[in-house]
């Protein structure tokens, strides 16, 4: 079993619509949990970086962290064509203080105009 | 541009040649991380290093693969002997702080092996 694990998708909305994006992962030391957004033939960017359980909101981007679940969901509201791209989340754990990623395999998404 | 630069953005070698990465972090940051992400697979973590220190190495491969972090100049990730199996994007990634500080990353450098 993937320490982290992700629906590679390809996932296709229309435009407009709310997009939900999600990982769930094993290692119950994971405390730091990130998604980025990378496009076709360049490197990951950092959209969202949360510590612990909770939520955090940056324009239309959503980061949920449930721990007790082992679970983190990205949504992203009014979803744009250039919001087309892979998405990865990613963890880390704080014990070992080498800030060593964990990442899940990315989920395509696709929004149709 | 302050982003983490990579070069070059695309190396082409043949089998049994060395390959050199570089990468230089963001200006203020002193922690740099090296990850491999093969076709189809996510982002693997293969080092972190901090100015003239390997802090965890524990993604290397045992042979053929290195990497420093000089006093001077960018990071290098060098693979020895490389072989068909190397072919990869690698990207390099940065951070300001301790190890658990938010981590930036630059668009990499594809590896083609011949």
């Amino acid at each position: 079993q993937k320490e982290v694990e992700q629906d590679p998708g390809p996932l296709s909305v229309p435009e407009g619509a709310i997009v939900s994006l999600n990982c769930t992962y094993s290692n119950s030391a994971f405390q730091y949990f990130m998604w980025y957004r990378q496009y076709s033939r360049k490197g990951p960017e950092l959209l969202m970086y949360t510590y612990s359980s909770g939520n955090k909101e940056d324009g239309r981007f959503t980061a949920q962290v449930d721990k007790s679940s082992k679970y983190i969901s990205l949504f992203i509201r009014d979803s744009q064509p250039s919001d087309s791209a892979t998405y990865l989340c990613a963890m880390s754990d704080s014990s070992s203080n080498t800030g060593k990623l964990i990442f899940g395999q990315g989920t395509t998404l696709q929004v149709k105009p | 541009n302050a982003g983490v630069m990579q070069n070059p953005r695309h190396l082409v070698r043949r089998r049994g040649q060395e390959a050199r990465l570089r990468c230089s972090p963001m200006k203020g940051h002193s922690h740099v991380y090296w990850y491999r992400q093969l076709p189809e697979e996510g982002l693997k973590f293969m080092v972190y290093l901090q100015k003239e220190n390997i802090i965890d190495e524990s993604g290397m491969p045992k042979e053929r693969f290195s990497a420093e972090f000089p006093k001077e100049g960018p990071s290098i990730l060098r693979i020895q002997q490389v072989v068909r199996g190397d072919s990869a994007a690698y990207f390099c990634a940065s951070s300001q702080g301790l190890g658990n500080q938010p981590q930036h990353f630059g668009d990499g450098t594809r590896l083609s092996i011949l």
